[in-house]
C-alpha cells in the first residue's frame, strides 16, 4: 500500500498570505496525484488532478506541483473562504489519501 | 446539474446489514467508473470500493473485501454498496464519487453529500 504523508498537520494564516502544503508518498507515484477541499459539514471537493491541473471552476489562485514522491499545494493569497482541510491522494496504485493539513485562520 | 445523492444510511447493531444507494443525475452514468469513499468521525478519508462503467469489475480495499459488496444498474443510474457484518469500525460518513473516465483510477471529480453509517448496539 502506498502510504501518503502530508505536513503540516495545522497551518495557522491569515488572509492574504501565501500557503504552502506538503505531500510525501512512500514510493513514486509519477503524476497520479489530486488535492482536495472539504469544508466542515461538507463532501470533498476536487481542486488538483495530474499534480497541477485545476478542476473545472477552480480559481488560478490554486496551483499544484510535484512528481514522483514530493508534491506541493500552494494558494497565492489566502481567501476566507480557503480555510479548510486539504486532502493529497494518490490514484496511481488505488487509492491512499493523506490525513489532511487543516488551514486555519490566524 | 452533475449530482449524486446517497441515501440508505442509519444505525445498525454489530453483525447487522445495511444497502447503500448512490443516485447519479446529470451525466450518462453507464459511461463513468465509481467508488465509494468513507470518513469515519473526525477522521480523514478512506477508499472502499470502485467499479467499472459498465459495471464488469469491482474492487474493495482490504478492510472491506469480503463483507462488502459493490453493484450498480446503469438503467436506473444508481451505485449500490452491500455491508454485512458490520463492525463499529464501519461507522463513517459515506459518500459515492465519480471518476472521469470507464476504468477506475483517477481522481474523483464529482461528490455526493453522503449518508451516515453508525454500527452500535
Amino acid at each position: 500500500e502506498i502510504l501518503m504523508t502530508q505536513s503540516p498537520a495545522t497551518l495557522s494564516m491569515s488572509p492574504g498570505e501565501r500557503a504552502t502544503l506538503s505531500c510525501r508518498a512512500s514510493q513514486s507515484i509519477s503524476r497520479n496525484l489530486a488535492w482536495y477541499q472539504q469544508k466542515p459539514g461538507q463532501a470533498p471537493r476536487l481542486l488538483i488532478y495530474g499534480a497541477s491541473t485545476r478542476a473545472t471552476g477552480i480559481p488560478p489562485r490554486f496551483s499544484g506541483s510535484g512528481s514522483g514522491t514530493v508534491f506541493t499545494l500552494t494558494i497565492s493569497s489566502l481567501q476566507s473562504e480557503d480555510f479548510a482541510v486539504y486532502y493529497c491522494q494518490q490514484y496511481n496504485n488505488w487509492y491512499t489519501f493523506g490525513q489532511g493539513t487543516k488551514l486555519e485562520m490566524k | 446539474e452533475v449530482q449524486l445523492l446517497e441515501s440508505g444510511g442509519g444505525l445498525v447493531q454489530p453483525g447487522g446489514s445495511l444497502r447503500l444507494s448512490c443516485a447519479a443525475s446529470g451525466f450518462t452514468f453507464s459511461d463513468y467508473a465509481m467508488s465509494w469513499v468513507r470518513q469515519a468521525p473526525g477522521k480523514g478519508l478512506e477508499w472502499v470500493s470502485a467499479i467499472s462503467g459498465p459495471g464488469g469489475s469491482t474492487y474493495y480495499a482490504d478492510s472491506v473485501k469480503g463483507h462488502f459488496t459493490m453493484s450498480r444498474d446503469n438503467l436506473k443510474n444508481t451505485v449500490f454498496l452491500q455491508m454485512n457484518s458490520l463492525r463499529a469500525e464501519d461507522t463513517a460518513v459515506y459518500y459515492c464519487a465519480k471518476e472521469p473516465h470507464s476504468a477506475p483510477g483517477d481522481a474523483f471529480d464529482i461528490w455526493g453529500h453522503g449518508t451516515m453509517v453508525t454500527v452500535s448496539s
